[in-house]
């Protein structure tokens, strides 16, 4: 049971342009949310989050977008460097029936490619 | 590097046999949680403890334990290994239990099972 849905399994962005990386998810109880970058053989690291109460919030290049209505988020980095090609995972949790305080339920990932 | 680190980085058995993975959270942290992930899998969350106390179970199978010493770390144990228990195994760490407690990542133990 999936309640995180990351539908893209990759994507490949010119360097400067802006990298948009999408997220779904199926339960209403979750109240917060989190992204995660990840390059290979290290372990995953946070990049920003944003509570339910919000609808954005940015940290320099990486803003995130939550719209909670169509339960969906999406991460925006602009503008898009080399260094951010990873793997990106949108990650959500809450209080409330069917999911656990603390516990984060992961999506499967987009692969960010960011080319010169 | 987030401060929290896991041994073995990588570990290669036989299937039925037992092993322990080990997590040490970031100095002060309270909450370490388990997480699996398989080949095309997002990250499955497993197990959360907090100060040594289980505060919440995952789909962890019974072949699985963990637990949380009085100095913080964790081991996870798995027994009767199959085939499919291959995976990364990732611990992460948070101050408290909080909801916007920010969950910290050691670098994972990689288990092969032949």
């Amino acid at each position: 049971d999936q309640q995180v849905k990351q539908n893209s399994p990759s994507l490949s962005v010119q360097e400067g342009r802006i990298s948009i990386l999408n997220c779904d998810y199926t339960n209403s109880m979750f109240d917060y949310f989190l992204w995660y970058k990840k390059y290979p053989a290290e372990g995953p690291t946070f990049l920003i989050s944003i509570s339910s109460i919000k609808d954005k919030n940015e940290d320099g290049r990486f803003t995130v977008f939550l719209n909670k209505s169509a339960k969906h988020l999406s991460l925006h980095i602009v503008p898009s460097q080399p260094g951010d090609s990873a793997v990106y995972f949108c990650a959500a949790s809450g209080f409330g029936r069917g999911s656990t305080l603390g516990r984060l339920y992961f999506g499967r990932g987009t692969q960010l490619t960011v080319w010169p | 590097d987030s401060g929290v680190t896991q041994t073995p980085k990588h570990l290669i058995t036989a299937t039925g046999q037992r092993v322990t993975l080990r997590c040490s959270p970031r100095s002060g942290d309270l909450s370490v949680y388990w997480y699996q992930q398989s080949l095309d899998q997002g990250l499955q969350f497993l197990i959360h403890y907090y100060n040594g106390e289980e505060r919440a179970k995952g789909n962890i199978l019974e072949r699985f334990s963990a637990q949380q010493f009085p100095d913080l770390h964790s081991e996870l144990n798995l027994s009767s290994l199959e085939l499919g228990d291959s995976a990364l195994y990732f611990c992460a760490s948070s101050a408290t239990s909080g909801l916007t407690d920010t969950q910290y990542f050691g670098p994972g133990t990689r288990l092969t099972v032949l």
